[in-house]
């Protein structure tokens, strides 16, 4: 059975403090995991990740994808009270054209 | 741009009524889905689309019906909704057939039933 499995989840940070939200995957051909942020509404696209080991950054955002262990990381750094929200993830089979979502971490951030 | 439009926001219904939420989006994308999402469930699949007259069934479907007569919409019909289809809903879609990339996602419609 395809899965997705996020951990923690959910957290809670002061600001400043350095968060490391991690996804764990079993998915029948893989083509490609997403992180998604979502705020009170529709989530909202932070990463695709397709390749091991190479990693995406977005100002204090950063993750990577490791395909051999199955799993990838979302880490924010310096985190923000507008940070807070539930980080997604997804991830894409090659067959079906189907998406896996996690659950979601739930982060808040503390002033 | 509008992207992906959801109508409506919010809809309360009594158990056994039927409705339709819309779902349209105008960036000519062939793939298109509908989610639901409950708490601690995460998102989860119900029907999907690859183009125009073609659809097929996700992770939920029972309780759901769904139609793609044109690349641009893709309803959602709840035939006879039942107090378990409480849930918000969101359409997504993606630029092709084989879904590479990322999913738009509408607002989101909330979904009541007594």
């Amino acid at each position: 059975e395809d899965k997705v499995v996020q951990s923690p989840l959910s957290l809670v940070v002061h600001e400043g403090d350095t968060v490391t939200l991690n996804c764990s995957y079993e998915v029948t051909n893989f083509r490609s995991l997403l992180w998604y942020k979502q705020e009170k509404k529709a989530p909202t696209f932070l990463f695709m990740l397709t390749s091991s080991g190479i990693e995406k950054k977005s100002g204090r955002l950063s993750s990577i994808l490791d395909k051999k262990e199955l799993f990838s990381i979302l880490n924010i750094t310096a985190t923000q009270t507008g940070d807070s929200a539930i980080y997604l993830c997804a991830v894409e089979a090659l067959t079906g054209n189907q998406f896996y979502f996690g659950t979601g971490t739930s982060l808040t951030v503390i002033p | 741009n509008a992207g992906v439009t959801q109508t409506p926001k919010f809809q309360v219904l009594k158990t056994g009524q039927s409705m339709t939420l819309q779902c349209a989006q105008d960036m000519n994308h062939e793939y298109m889905s509908w989610y639901r999402q409950d708490p601690g469930m995460g998102l989860r699949l119900i029907h999907y689309s690859v183009g125009a007259g073609i659809t097929d069934q996700g992770e939920v479907p029972n309780g759901y019906n769904v139609s793609r007569s044109t690349t641009e919409d893709f309803p959602l019909r709840l035939l006879s909704a039942a107090p378990s289809q409480t849930s918000v809903y969101f359409c997504a879609s993606s630029y092709d057939a084989g879904a590479t990339g990322e999913l738009f996602f509408g607002e989101g419609s909330r979904l009541t039933v007594l």
